[in-house]
């Protein structure tokens, strides 16, 4: 079936400029993550969304980034005021809610490069 | 919060050798921790994970170790091929029942040589 997909799989933006990153989660995963990775670095956790509440947005960088999730099915990570740390692979994640602990599915990431 | 380090973050092997990488984790009520694999260009995909009642488990030629008390796992590929070239990463998460992030360590690029 269908994994996660992430659109644009390539962005290039000038600093200062807005971007919106967005997530296709497996239908029917009720979970979603949203993670960071920058140049030959681990993944850094960002924020999830269980339906489309995110319980927890401690982990979001500063207060540029935000994102949500509608109908417990696409979201969307948006960087307002682009800088140029802000470059990196930005990676989605989505999981299943029965059982646990759950396995995490990751997308192919989109490439964020702030100029 | 939890702080998870790998070591070590390159590891060149003989095709055939063994390879292990090594992980620690700060968090003690940390209970669940998966390895991923990311291939280039590609997202980290699970190849095994072992939760905190357990002190090992194995799938074919990937074993993975848990020593609570010293609070460290480790990850053991045998017979190394290569298709096992890639990056592996180990992670941390304390599970409480619903969703959470998990804390990466910062990857061990292994290089399996022909």
């Amino acid at each position: 079936g269908a994994g996660v997909s992430q659109s644009p799989s390539n962005k290039v933006t000038e600093k200062g400029k807005d971007v919106e990153l967005r997530c296709d989660p497996i239908s029917g995963h009720t979970a979603l993550y949203w993670y960071r990775q920058r140049l030959g670095q681990g993944l850094e956790f960002l924020i999830y969304f269980q339906g489309n509440s995110a319980p927890d947005k401690s982990g979001l960088p500063s207060d540029r980034f935000s994102a949500e999730r509608t109908g417990e099915s696409v979201s969307t990570l948006t960087i307002q005021r682009t800088q140029q740390e802000d470059s990196a692979v930005y990676l989605c994640a989505s999981s299943p809610m029965q059982g646990g602990p759950y396995e995490q599915y990751f997308g192919p990431g989109t490439r964020l490069t702030v100029t | 919060g939890e702080n998870v380090e790998q070591h070590p973050s390159t590891l060149s092997v003989q095709e055939g050798d063994s390879a292990v990488i090594k992980c620690t984790y700060s968090d003690s009520a940390s209970n669940y921790f998966p390895w991923y694999k990311q291939e280039l260009g590609k997202g980290p995909q699970l190849i095994i994970d072992i939760r905190s009642n357990v002190g090992e488990k194995k799938d074919q030629r990937i074993a993975v170790t848990l020593n609570k008390t010293a609070k460290h796992f480790s990850l053991h590929i045998t017979e190394t091929q290569p298709e096992d070239s890639a990056v592996y990463f180990c992670a941390a998460m304390l599970y409480r029942g619903g969703a959470d992030g998990l804390t990466f360590g910062k990857g061990t690029h292994l290089i399996i040589q022909p």
